[in-house]
């Protein structure tokens, strides 16, 4: 089974500033699939940014961007320019097959509350 | 505008009692799931379905039970078997594999449930 660790359960940054989220995960499958997610007070679930494990080239999606680092299983979120509505809890998530009918799952962290300084 | 209905936001049922949790989806989504989440503890998988008619237990689904009649709903009942319920309860969707490696679940807004 997969697993998903996020160490820093809170984190703050100064607006505008740029601020780096940590996530490792273990697992035994040669391909797999990783996300950041975002859970603003709303509760709503927000797709950040998604990566192949096959690629190398680190996923950007404008302002965030992921440091992927495959031997050390490690899937950090940069934000870059931080603004106010990036405040919000963060979760990190690997995709892994769990049946042989192609079912699949996935494993969340714990996550990160992420605190905006005006 | 597609998207996952849960309903109600906000449930308040008495100790002993069961209780089932709506999930409907217009996305067209074979997969759906259920995940429970607590303060510290991130999103936990209790149930996931990859078709209709069929449906599978995740890490901790002891105290629930679901049912997949339709493609578009995925109900869950929390029983009173269920030891801990107070939770917020995230329902989700995909489209099936071979869809696209890098699909992502999408998720409705969650229900508060409180049992006292």
């Amino acid at each position: 089974a997969q697993t998903v660790t996020q160490s820093q359960p809170e984190m703050s940054v100064q607006e505008a500033e740029t601020v780096t989220l940590s996530c490792t995960y273990d697992t035994s499958e040669s391909d797999y699939y990783l996300f950041w997610y975002k859970q603003p007070p709303s509760r709503q679930m927000i797709l950040v940014i998604r990566q192949e494990a096959y690629k190398q080239q680190n996923a950007t999606e404008n302002r965030f961007s992921v440091n992927f680092q495959k031997a050390a299983k490690s899937f950090s979120l940069k934000i870059s320019d931080s603004q106010l509505g990036d405040a919000a809890m963060y979760f990190c998530a690997s995709r892994e097959v769990i049946s042989n009918f192609g079912n699949e799952k996935l494993t969340f962290g714990t996550g990160t509350r992420l605190t905006i300084i005006p | 505008d597609g998207g996952i209905t849960q309903s109600p936001k906000y449930l308040f049922r008495k100790e002993g009692q069961n209780v089932t949790l709506s999930c409907e989806q217009n996305l067209n989504h074979d997969a759906m799931y259920w995940y429970r989440q607590d303060p510290g503890q991130g999103l936990r998988l209790i149930y996931y379905s990859q078709i209709v008619n069929d449906f599978q237990k995740g890490d901790i689904a002891e105290g629930y039970s679901v049912s997949r009649e339709k493609k578009e709903s995925f109900p869950l009942t929390v029983t009173s078997a269920q030891k801990n319920p107070t939770a917020f309860y995230l329902c989700a969707s995909s489209s099936p594999p071979g869809g696209g490696a890098l699909r992502p679940l999408h998720f409705g807004n969650g229900t508060r449930l409180t049992v006292t």
